[in-house]
């Protein structure tokens, strides 16, 4: 059981290029959720999603995309990247569509440069 | 201002020491108060979690709840240096059909052998 994987763990884009951040959970859980997360400012929500086929935004949605299409994955894509897109990203799972029962269950992160 | 405030330290102790970290909110609609603890590059993982005011202890962690001062603490006893880590306060409530959850700052935490 891994729980929630993302990859890569490193990335390196230059202006303007694009790519996808992707995230993959074993638990069967309905809920998944992007995060980012900057000095100072904490973890702030991208995306989420209640389930396969069902998206909506976050706090902070703008130049990225996700799709939902089975359960178990939930991909980030970066249109265009921007230098203010340089931060750690994390994909989060919960058993509890509505998040207030169950915990959320992190991956360990990718960590992205823009340059 | 935002919903949820953390100071972000960073905090330094010895080994051994009684640990106090606090959050403040301003919404009076938070119902769950959680706290997670994040080691270097590693994602947070739930610590504590609670939804009524008072204490909860779990081992050496203690949370309390002080909803009418929209405040809360997570106490650490007998600090251990495998307690260093980032702790970060969070708190939710319903929006719509779906939950809301919001994250404080995180406070650094290192604990001294």
């Amino acid at each position: 059981n891994a729980g929630v994987t993302q990859t890569p763990k490193f990335q390196v884009l230059k202006t303007g290029q694009s790519m996808t951040l992707q995230c993959a959970q074993d638990m069967n859980h309905e809920y998944m959720s992007w995060y980012r997360q900057d000095p100072g400012m904490g973890l702030r929500l991208i995306h989420y999603s209640v389930g396969a086929g069902i998206t909506d935004q976050g706090e902070v949605p703008n130049g990225y995309n996700v799709s939902r299409s089975t359960t178990e994955d939930f991909p980030l894509r970066l249109l265009s990247a921007a230098p203010s897109q340089t931060s750690v990203y994390f994909c989060a799972s919960s058993q509890d569509r509505g998040q207030l029962n169950s915990p959320l269950h992190f991956g360990n992160g990718t960590r992205l440069t823009v340059t | 201002q935002k919903e949820v405030e953390q100071d972000p330290g960073p905090l330094s102790v010895p080994e051994g020491a009684i640990v106090s970290l606090n959050c403040t909110y301003s919404n009076s609609a938070f119902q769950y108060f959680m706290w997670y603890r994040q080691y270097s590059r590693k994602g947070p993982e739930l610590l504590m979690y609670t939804y009524s005011s008072g204490n909860k202890e779990d081992g050496r962690f203690t949370a309390q709840v002080d909803k009418s001062s929209k405040y809360i603490s997570l106490f650490i006893r007998d600090s251990q240096p495998s307690d260093s880590a980032t702790y970060l306060c969070a708190m939710s409530y319903y929006s719509g059909n779906t939950g809301k959850l919001i994250f404080g700052q995180g406070t650094t935490l290192q604990v001294k052998p």
